[in-house]
Protein backbone atom coordinates (compact mmCIF):
# COMPACT_ATOMS: atom_id res chain seq x y z
CA UNK A 1 0.00 0.00 0.00
CA UNK A 2 0.69 3.63 -0.19
CA UNK A 3 2.81 5.07 1.83
CA UNK A 4 3.57 8.80 2.94
CA UNK A 5 6.96 10.11 4.66
CA UNK A 6 6.71 13.67 5.86
CA UNK A 7 9.24 16.17 7.86
CA UNK A 8 9.80 17.49 9.55
CA UNK A 9 7.90 16.77 12.42
CA UNK A 10 8.32 20.37 14.15
CA UNK A 11 9.47 23.62 12.43
CA UNK A 12 9.65 27.12 14.33
CA UNK A 13 9.74 29.99 12.03
CA UNK A 14 9.34 33.95 13.12
CA UNK A 15 6.57 35.80 12.26
CA UNK A 16 6.68 36.88 8.48
CA UNK A 17 9.21 34.39 7.29
CA UNK A 18 8.40 31.44 5.36
CA UNK A 19 7.92 27.79 6.13
CA UNK A 20 8.21 24.79 3.75
CA UNK A 21 7.16 21.62 4.91
CA UNK A 22 8.22 18.46 2.19
CA UNK A 23 6.28 14.84 2.09
CA UNK A 24 7.28 11.79 -0.31
CA UNK A 25 5.04 9.13 -1.11
CA UNK A 26 5.99 5.20 -2.62
CA UNK A 27 2.97 4.41 -4.90
CA UNK A 28 4.00 6.06 -8.27
CA UNK A 29 0.29 5.66 -9.32
CA UNK A 30 -0.91 7.72 -6.75
CA UNK A 31 -2.53 10.92 -8.14
CA UNK A 32 -4.00 13.63 -5.59
CA UNK A 33 -2.27 15.31 -3.10
CA UNK A 34 -4.01 17.06 -0.10
CA UNK A 35 -2.72 19.45 2.73
CA UNK A 36 -5.02 19.55 5.95
CA UNK A 37 -4.32 21.74 8.77
CA UNK A 38 -5.65 21.02 11.96
CA UNK A 39 -5.92 23.54 15.33
CA UNK A 40 -5.97 22.35 18.78
CA UNK A 41 -8.73 20.83 19.57
CA UNK A 42 -10.21 20.90 15.94
CA UNK A 43 -10.81 18.49 13.63
CA UNK A 44 -8.33 18.57 10.07
CA UNK A 45 -9.11 20.97 7.11
CA UNK A 46 -8.24 20.91 3.55
CA UNK A 47 -6.28 24.25 2.71
CA UNK A 48 -4.86 23.41 -0.77
CA UNK A 49 -4.56 20.13 -3.16
CA UNK A 50 -2.98 19.30 -6.01
CA UNK A 51 -3.58 16.24 -8.87
CA UNK A 52 -0.78 14.22 -10.48
CA UNK A 53 -1.18 16.51 -13.70
CA UNK A 54 -0.28 19.65 -12.17
CA UNK A 55 2.91 20.84 -11.29
CA UNK A 56 2.50 23.66 -8.53
CA UNK A 57 -0.51 25.42 -7.70
CA UNK A 58 -1.11 28.66 -5.24
CA UNK A 59 -3.44 30.07 -3.34
CA UNK A 60 -2.59 33.53 -1.47
CA UNK A 61 -0.11 32.78 0.94
CA UNK A 62 -0.19 28.83 0.61
CA UNK A 63 1.30 27.28 -2.38
CA UNK A 64 2.20 23.53 -3.08
CA UNK A 65 4.80 21.70 -5.51
CA UNK A 66 4.79 18.68 -6.81
CA UNK A 67 7.51 16.20 -8.13
CA UNK A 68 6.12 13.19 -9.82
CA UNK A 69 9.64 11.66 -10.89
CA UNK A 70 10.86 12.39 -7.41
CA UNK A 71 7.62 11.34 -5.66
CA UNK A 72 8.00 13.74 -2.84
CA UNK A 73 5.61 17.36 -3.00
CA UNK A 74 6.08 20.23 -0.47
CA UNK A 75 3.60 22.91 1.49
CA UNK A 76 5.31 26.20 1.35
CA UNK A 77 3.56 29.34 3.39
CA UNK A 78 4.91 32.63 3.16
CA UNK A 79 4.74 35.92 5.23
CA UNK A 80 3.90 33.52 8.11
CA UNK A 81 1.33 34.72 10.42
CA UNK A 82 0.56 33.38 14.11
CA UNK A 83 -2.67 31.87 13.42
CA UNK A 84 -0.91 29.71 10.87
CA UNK A 85 0.48 27.81 13.78
CA UNK A 86 -1.10 24.13 14.09
CA UNK A 87 -0.60 20.58 13.16
CA UNK A 88 -0.17 20.64 9.00
CA UNK A 89 -0.82 16.94 7.14
CA UNK A 90 0.34 15.87 3.59
CA UNK A 91 -1.79 12.99 2.01
CA UNK A 92 -1.61 10.91 -0.73
CA UNK A 93 -4.45 8.98 -2.52
CA UNK A 94 -3.31 5.98 -4.93
CA UNK A 95 -5.28 6.07 -7.83
CA UNK A 96 -5.95 1.89 -7.66
CA UNK A 97 -7.80 1.51 -4.39
CA UNK A 98 -8.64 5.43 -3.59
CA UNK A 99 -7.64 5.20 -0.18
CA UNK A 100 -5.79 8.52 1.34
CA UNK A 101 -2.92 7.81 3.19
CA UNK A 102 -1.72 10.43 5.73
CA UNK A 103 1.68 11.50 6.77
CA UNK A 104 2.70 12.03 10.14
CA UNK A 105 1.92 15.84 10.46
CA UNK A 106 4.16 18.58 11.23
CA UNK A 107 3.83 20.87 14.24
CA UNK A 108 3.97 24.53 12.81
CA UNK A 109 4.78 27.13 15.46
CA UNK A 110 5.01 30.81 14.46
CA UNK A 111 6.64 33.20 16.95
CA UNK A 112 5.27 36.77 17.08
CA UNK B 1 -17.11 24.85 10.61
CA UNK B 2 -17.27 22.11 8.67
CA UNK B 3 -20.95 21.05 8.42
CA UNK B 4 -20.01 17.43 9.95
CA UNK B 5 -21.14 16.53 13.03
CA UNK B 6 -20.25 14.48 15.79
CA UNK B 7 -21.73 12.80 19.12
CA UNK B 8 -20.78 12.86 21.81
CA UNK B 9 -17.84 14.80 22.27
CA UNK B 10 -16.38 13.33 24.98
CA UNK B 11 -16.54 9.55 25.80
CA UNK B 12 -15.15 7.69 28.89
CA UNK B 13 -15.30 3.99 29.17
CA UNK B 14 -14.21 1.13 31.00
CA UNK B 15 -12.12 -1.64 28.99
CA UNK B 16 -14.13 -4.77 27.26
CA UNK B 17 -17.14 -2.35 27.02
CA UNK B 18 -18.78 -1.17 23.79
CA UNK B 19 -19.57 2.47 22.47
CA UNK B 20 -20.97 3.92 19.40
CA UNK B 21 -19.79 6.88 17.80
CA UNK B 22 -22.58 8.77 15.43
CA UNK B 23 -21.25 11.18 12.54
CA UNK B 24 -23.75 13.92 9.95
CA UNK B 25 -22.20 14.01 7.21
CA UNK B 26 -22.67 17.75 5.67
CA UNK B 27 -25.92 18.10 3.44
CA UNK B 28 -25.21 16.47 -0.29
CA UNK B 29 -22.45 14.35 0.84
CA UNK B 30 -22.90 10.88 0.01
CA UNK B 31 -19.60 9.31 1.53
CA UNK B 32 -18.52 8.97 5.44
CA UNK B 33 -15.07 8.40 6.24
CA UNK B 34 -14.38 7.17 10.03
CA UNK B 35 -10.58 7.64 11.60
CA UNK B 36 -8.62 7.25 14.28
CA UNK B 37 -6.39 9.65 15.44
CA UNK B 38 -3.80 8.98 18.44
CA UNK B 39 -0.39 10.65 19.21
CA UNK B 40 1.58 7.61 17.58
CA UNK B 41 0.33 6.72 14.91
CA UNK B 42 -1.07 9.86 13.08
CA UNK B 43 -4.40 9.93 11.27
CA UNK B 44 -5.11 6.45 10.46
CA UNK B 45 -7.87 5.35 7.72
CA UNK B 46 -10.61 3.06 9.23
CA UNK B 47 -13.32 2.51 6.97
CA UNK B 48 -15.61 4.34 4.39
CA UNK B 49 -18.99 3.91 3.66
CA UNK B 50 -20.37 5.86 -0.25
CA UNK B 51 -24.24 5.66 -0.42
CA UNK B 52 -25.11 2.97 2.57
CA UNK B 53 -22.47 0.65 1.13
CA UNK B 54 -19.12 0.00 2.44
CA UNK B 55 -16.76 1.94 0.09
CA UNK B 56 -13.16 1.31 1.30
CA UNK B 57 -11.42 -0.08 4.41
CA UNK B 58 -8.56 0.50 6.10
CA UNK B 59 -6.73 -0.44 9.14
CA UNK B 60 -9.59 -0.75 11.09
CA UNK B 61 -9.51 -3.76 13.99
CA UNK B 62 -12.21 -6.55 14.19
CA UNK B 63 -13.45 -5.79 17.08
CA UNK B 64 -14.63 -2.08 15.28
CA UNK B 65 -17.76 -1.85 12.76
CA UNK B 66 -19.45 0.92 10.88
CA UNK B 67 -22.68 0.93 9.07
CA UNK B 68 -24.17 4.04 7.18
CA UNK B 69 -28.37 4.65 7.44
CA UNK B 70 -30.34 5.69 4.72
CA UNK B 71 -30.50 9.46 6.13
CA UNK B 72 -26.60 9.21 4.90
CA UNK B 73 -25.47 9.46 9.14
CA UNK B 74 -23.30 6.94 10.34
CA UNK B 75 -22.33 5.13 13.46
CA UNK B 76 -19.22 3.72 14.42
CA UNK B 77 -19.45 0.55 16.67
CA UNK B 78 -16.39 0.02 18.95
CA UNK B 79 -17.01 -3.22 21.30
CA UNK B 80 -14.66 -5.22 24.14
CA UNK B 81 -12.44 -1.95 24.11
CA UNK B 82 -8.34 -1.51 25.53
CA UNK B 83 -6.47 0.55 26.82
CA UNK B 84 -4.82 1.29 22.90
CA UNK B 85 -8.24 2.11 22.06
CA UNK B 86 -8.07 5.55 23.43
CA UNK B 87 -7.67 8.45 20.95
CA UNK B 88 -9.58 10.65 18.60
CA UNK B 89 -11.90 9.33 16.55
CA UNK B 90 -13.05 11.90 13.42
CA UNK B 91 -15.90 11.02 10.95
CA UNK B 92 -15.45 13.33 7.57
CA UNK B 93 -17.50 13.51 4.67
CA UNK B 94 -17.61 14.18 0.63
CA UNK B 95 -19.70 14.19 -2.17
CA UNK B 96 -18.08 11.64 -3.98
CA UNK B 97 -16.48 8.38 -3.60
CA UNK B 98 -13.09 9.19 -4.49
CA UNK B 99 -12.19 10.34 -0.84
CA UNK B 100 -11.15 13.77 -2.25
CA UNK B 101 -12.15 17.04 -0.53
CA UNK B 102 -12.72 15.97 2.53
CA UNK B 103 -14.54 18.01 5.30
CA UNK B 104 -13.80 16.46 8.90
CA UNK B 105 -16.15 16.72 11.81
CA UNK B 106 -14.79 17.71 15.64
CA UNK B 107 -14.09 14.36 16.40
CA UNK B 108 -14.96 12.16 19.24
CA UNK B 109 -12.11 12.10 22.38
CA UNK B 110 -12.58 8.20 23.41
CA UNK B 111 -10.82 7.37 27.11
CA UNK B 112 -10.51 3.73 28.10
CA UNK B 113 -10.01 3.28 31.93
Amino acid sequence: GENVEQHPSTLSVQEGDSAVIKCTYSDSASNYFPWYKQELGKGPQLIIDIRSNVGEKKDQRIAVTLNKTAKHFSLHITETQPEDSAVYFCAARARIHQKVTFGIGTKLQVIP
Amino acid sequence: DSGVTQTPKHLITATGQRVTLRCSPRSGDLSVYWYQQSLDQGLQFLIQYYNGEERAKGNILERFSAQQFPDLHSELNLSSLELGDSALYFCASSVGADQETQYFGPGTRLLVL
